[in-house]
């Protein structure tokens, strides 16, 4: 069946732009993950949802970013006013609940802010 | 807060030997996770290790985890070249914190 998917696939933007970057979680999945991925690094943590609520957003780094799942489905991840250290691979997972679960990861979105 | 470290970082390793990637977390956890993640591409799931003294085995891939020890091995046997990629270990439940990989390179 098909996988988590994500879109854009590449995004530039300049800097003190908003960004939307958008998921599509595996169908039936009820829990949905964000993570960014800092070049050469490991994955941290953004923000998770169980259904179309947000249990735990403790590592959206700024009040600049936000997160929204509608429907139990979509999810959108907005960066407002884009700076540098925006710039990373944003990764989305899915997992069919929250707990035992493992998560299954989309290809990402990579942000550039020029 | 939740600190994983994987040693070691980098490891380059020969055709048909066997090595041991670990993975030390701060806090108790109840579950971790093994990735692997190829270079530009996502995440792929390996493990997922629900319990005290959990092993799991798949192919040259063998992972263990002993939560009093706070400590999970991936251990690999007899390496082949398309093994080579970052593994990733990370406790949690819903969050998940990752640590830094292990860039793992078989060579011939």
């Amino acid at each position: 069946g098909a996988g988590v998917s994500q879109s854009p696939s590449n995004k530039v933007t300049e800097k003190g732009k908003d960004v939307e970057l958008r998921c599509d979680p595996i169908s039936g999945h009820t829990a949905l993950y964000w993570y960014r991925q800092r070049l050469g690094q490991g994955l941290e943590f953004l923000i998770y949802f169980q259904g179309n609520s947000a249990p735990d957003k403790s590592g959206l780094p700024s009040d600049r970013f936000s997160a929204e799942r509608t429907g139990e489905s979509v999810s959108t991840l907005t960066i407002q006013r884009t700076q540098q250290e925006d710039s990373a691979v944003y990764l989305c997972a899915s997992s069919l609940n929250r707990g035992y679960y493992e998560q299954y990861f989309g290809p990402g979105t990579r942000l550039t802010v020029t | 807060e939740l600190k994983v470290e994987q040693n070691p970082l980098f490891l380059s390793m020969q055709e048909g030997k066997n090595y041991t990637i670990y993975c030390n977390y701060s806090t108790t956890s109840d579950r971790l996770y093994w990735y692997r993640q190829d270079p530009g591409k996502s995440l792929e799931s390996l493990f997922v290790l629900l319990s005290n003294g959990a092993v799991k085995q798949e192919g040259r891939l063998m992972a263990s985890l002993d939560t009093k020890a706070r400590l999970s091995t991936l251990h690999i046997t007899a390496a082949v070249h398309d093994l080579s990629a970052t593994y990733f270990c990370a406790p949690g439940n819903e969050k998940l914190t990752f640590g830094t990989g292990t860039r793992l390179t078989i060579i011939p």
